[in-house]
């Protein structure tokens, strides 16, 4: 059972265009929702992150969309950049649980063309 | 501040061998936190650690085990293994209490 379901599988987009990434998941107990971006043979690097009690969270050229009803979250990368051309994953964890455990979605892989 | 550090960075194990792999965490962070991230997937949960005893386990069979030390560091050991335990192994480290976890680069284990 797949809990956090991310689309697309890859995405291709012009220099300065928008990026956008959605995910959705199952478990309402879900309470924080991280996003990750990772570079070929590299860890994954925190992004940005959201928590249910706010629609939208903005950091630099990243925006985060959350929409609690249809448990959906989606990554907006603005200005699109070569050097943004990367995998990103979107994660959730239930605070609340035993422990802080990341649930990942299966990844997008976003290539940015000069 | 010093980030999560992993080694080695590469393993070549062969089938039914064993392997340690280790993780030092981010200064002032006392939990870790090991993954499994296997080509072309999302990171899955092996396992986490915090105040030296496992506080939460993934879908792993038990020859995946782990220890956390003093200073926080940690080990991951996995026994008899696999070739679908090659993967890239990677550690987080996060604060008390706190959802933000940060990762390592992992160590790459390839099993023949």
């Amino acid at each position: 059972q797949q809990q956090v379901k991310q689309s697309p599988q890859s995405l291709i987009v012009q220099k300065g265009g928008i990026s956008i990434i959605n995910c959705a998941y199952e478990n309402t107990a879900f309470d924080y929702f991280p996003w990750y971006q990772q570079f070929p043979g590299k860890g994954p690097a925190l992004l940005i992150a959201i928590r249910p009690d706010v629609s939208e969270k903005k950091e630099g050229r990243f925006t985060i969309s959350f929409n609690k009803s249809a448990k959906q979250f989606s990554l907006h990368i603005m200005d699109s950049q070569p050097g943004d051309s990367a995998t990103y994953f979107c994660a959730a964890i239930n605070s609340g649980g035993s422990n802080y455990k990341l649930t990942f979605g299966k990844g997008t892989l976003l290539t940015v063309n000069p | 501040e010093t980030g999560v550090t992993q080694s080695p960075t590469h393993l070549i194990k062969t089938r039914g061998q064993q392997v340690t792999l280790r993780c030092s965490s981010q200064s002032g962070h006392n939990t870790v936190s090991w993954y499994q991230q296997a080509l072309g997937q999302g990171p899955q949960f092996i396992f986490q650690y915090y105040r030296e005893e496992e506080n939460g386990r993934g879908n792993f069979p038990p020859r995946f085990s782990g220890l956390q030390f003093p200073n926080y560091s940690s080990e991951l050991n996995v026994n008899a293994l696999e070739l679908d335990d090659s993967a890239l192994y990677l550690c987080a480290s996060s604060q008390p209490n706190r959802a933000e976890q940060y990762f390592g680069p992992g160590t790459r284990l390839t099993v023949t």
